[in-house]
C-alpha cells in the first residue's frame, strides 16, 4: 500500500514570496491533516479536512496561509507572502474517518531567507 | 484542551542498555496516546498506541509503553537498545469527541545510542 506522498521535499524561497505544497493521502483515507514542525519542536496541527470540507482550521494563520482539498483527495497548502518564521517542515497526514491512527508523509522542508 | 510534556529533551545511552523516555499528559477527557519516531529528514512513524484495554502496550522494534491514568503518564521503554534506535521520539495525545483524530505532540526526546 502506498503511503502519504508529499512534494516537493525541499524548498528555499525569499521572504515575501509565495510557495505551495502538495499532498496525496493514502487511498481511501477521508481525513487529511497539515502539521507545521518548527525545528526543535513537536508538530503543530494547522488544518484538518474531512473529505473536502474543513473540520478545524483554528491554528491556521489565515492572513497568509490557505489550504484546499479538491474532490476530497489531494490537498495543497499555500503560504503568501512567506515570512522568516515560516521556516519549518510541513507534514501531511491522513487517517480513516478521523481514526486515531494518522499516517504521515515525509514532509516538505521550507527555508525562508 | 490537551497538553503533552516530554520530560527529557535528550537521552544518551549505550548500546544494549535499557532506556525509558518519559511522557506526561493533561486532559479533561479520555484520551488516546501515541508514540511516534522520526529519523533524520523523515516523516513520523507510529511506534505504538493506546486506545483502550490493557495498559501495557507493545509496539514495533521491541518498544513498549505503559499507560498510567492516575499519574497521567505514558512512558516508553525498551529493554535493550541498538544503534539504529537513534532518532527523535514524540509522544502525542488525541481526545475523543470533536478532537478525535487530531494530535497534540510533545516537544520530542532525542535518543542517542552510543556504541
Amino acid at each position: 500500500e502506498a503511503g502519504v506522498a508529499q512534494s516537493p521535499r525541499y524548498k528555499i524561497i525569499e521572504k515575501r514570496q509565495s510557495v505551495a505544497f502538495w499532498c496525496n493521502p493514502i487511498s481511501g483515507h477521508a481525513t487529511l491533516y497539515w502539521y507545521q514542525q518548527i525545528l526543535g519542536q513537536g508538530p503543530k496541527l494547522l488544518i484538518q479536512f474531512q473529505n473536502n470540507g474543513v473540520v478545524d482550521d483554528s491554528q491556521l494563520p489565515k492572513d497568509r496561509f490557505s489550504a484546499e482539498r479538491l474532490k476530497g483527495v489531494d490537498s495543497t497548502l499555500k503560504i503568501q507572502p512567506a515570512k522568516l518564521e515560516d521556516s519549518a517542515v510541513y507534514l501531511c497526514a491522513s487517517s480513516l474517518n478521523r481514526g486515531p491512527e494518522a499516517f504521515f508523509g515525509q514532509g516538505t522542508r521550507l527555508t525562508v531567507v | 484542551a490537551q497538553s503533552v510534556t516530554q520530560l527529557d529533551s535528550q537521552v544518551p545511552v549505550f548500546e544494549e542498555a535499557p532506556v525509558e523516555l518519559r511522557c506526561n499528559y493533561s486532559s479533561s477527557v479520555s484520551v488516546y496516546l501515541f508514540w511516534y519516531v522520526q529519523y533524520p529528514n523523515q516523516g513520523l512513524q507510529l511506534l505504538l498506541k493506546y486506545l483502550s484495554g490493557s495498559t501495557l502496550v507493545k509496539g514495533i522494534n521491541g518498544f513498549e509503553a505503559e499507560f498510567n491514568k492516575s499519574q497521567t503518564s505514558f512512558h516508553l521503554r525498551k529493554p535493550s537498545v541498538h544503534i539504529s534506535d537513534t532518532a527523535e521520539y514524540f509522544c502525542a495525545v488525541s481526545a475523543g469527541g470533536t478532537s478525535y483524530g487530531k494530535l497534540t505532540f510533545g516537544q520530542g526526546t532525542i535518543l542517542t545510542v552510543h556504541p
